[in-house]
């Protein structure tokens, strides 16, 4: 069963183009994180949203939580090569359990 | 070590073997996650422990899967009679207690059924 459901599930972009890309769940989480992984990596963490309505920004990432807590979403601006990767939402549920997104593969083309 | 360790880091094996695959969390991490993850998806969960008690373990795909925990250190993850769709990159994941966690995961490990 997926908590939590990512779109695009795939995203094919040219260099320089904006990107969003969107985490949604019928289950309300006490926290919400993005994760960046490479192949053959683990995933790494981008940043934890903790408040509804929270946003926050990594340099060309924009981060927000919606007010219901809820859903996610993070924008891109300017996509460079260097941002290729998968996208995975986590959602914090009942006390340290977290459950994962569906994913969203995104190339960047130079 | 200074992060989670698992082993092996590729394993390869015969359609109806048994494979079993290990997590070393950090020290002091009381949650330790096991993840599935199929070519270009997502994070499929499996099992949670807390300590060496697992009160999930909604995700286990079957009773080929199971798992266990030495109090809260080492995690195995065990496949009995393994099938190709078995083929996947396992990840492990240990975090501290409750509220603003942040889950830091191993490197996987790369199971091919042939």
């Amino acid at each position: 069963t997926q908590l939590l459901e990512q779109s695009p599930q795939f995203l094919s972009i040219q260099e320089g183009e904006n990107l969003t890309v969107y985490c949604n769940s019928s289950s309300v989480f006490s926290s919400l994180q993005w994760y960046r992984q490479e192949p053959g990596e683990g995933p790494v963490l981008l940043v934890t949203v903790v408040t509804g309505g929270e946003v926050k920004k990594l340099k060309r990432l924009t981060f927000q939580f919606g007010d219901a807590r809820k859903d996610s979403s993070l924008h891109i601006t300017a996509a460079q090569p260097g941002d290729t990767g998968l996208y995975l939402c986590a959602g914090e549920w009942t006390g340290n359990q977290f459950y994962f997104g569906t994913g969203t593969s995104l190339t960047v083309i130079p | 070590g200074a992060g989670v360790s698992q082993s092996p880091s590729n394993k390869v094996t015969e359609k109806g073997k048994d494979v079993e695959l290990r997590c070393d969390p950090i020290s002091g991490h009381t949650a330790l996650y096991w993840y599935r993850q199929r070519l270009g998806q997502g994070l499929e969960f499996l099992i949670y422990f807390q300590g060496n008690s697992a009160p999930d373990k909604s995700g286990l795909p079957s009773d080929r899967f199971s798992a266990e925990r030495t109090g809260e250190s080492v995690s195995t993850l065990t496949i009995q009679r393994t099938q190709q769709e078995d083929s996947a990159v396992y990840l492990c994941a240990s975090s501290f207690g409750t509220g603003g966690f942040r889950a830091f995961f191993g490197q996987g490990t790369r199971l091919t059924v042939v």
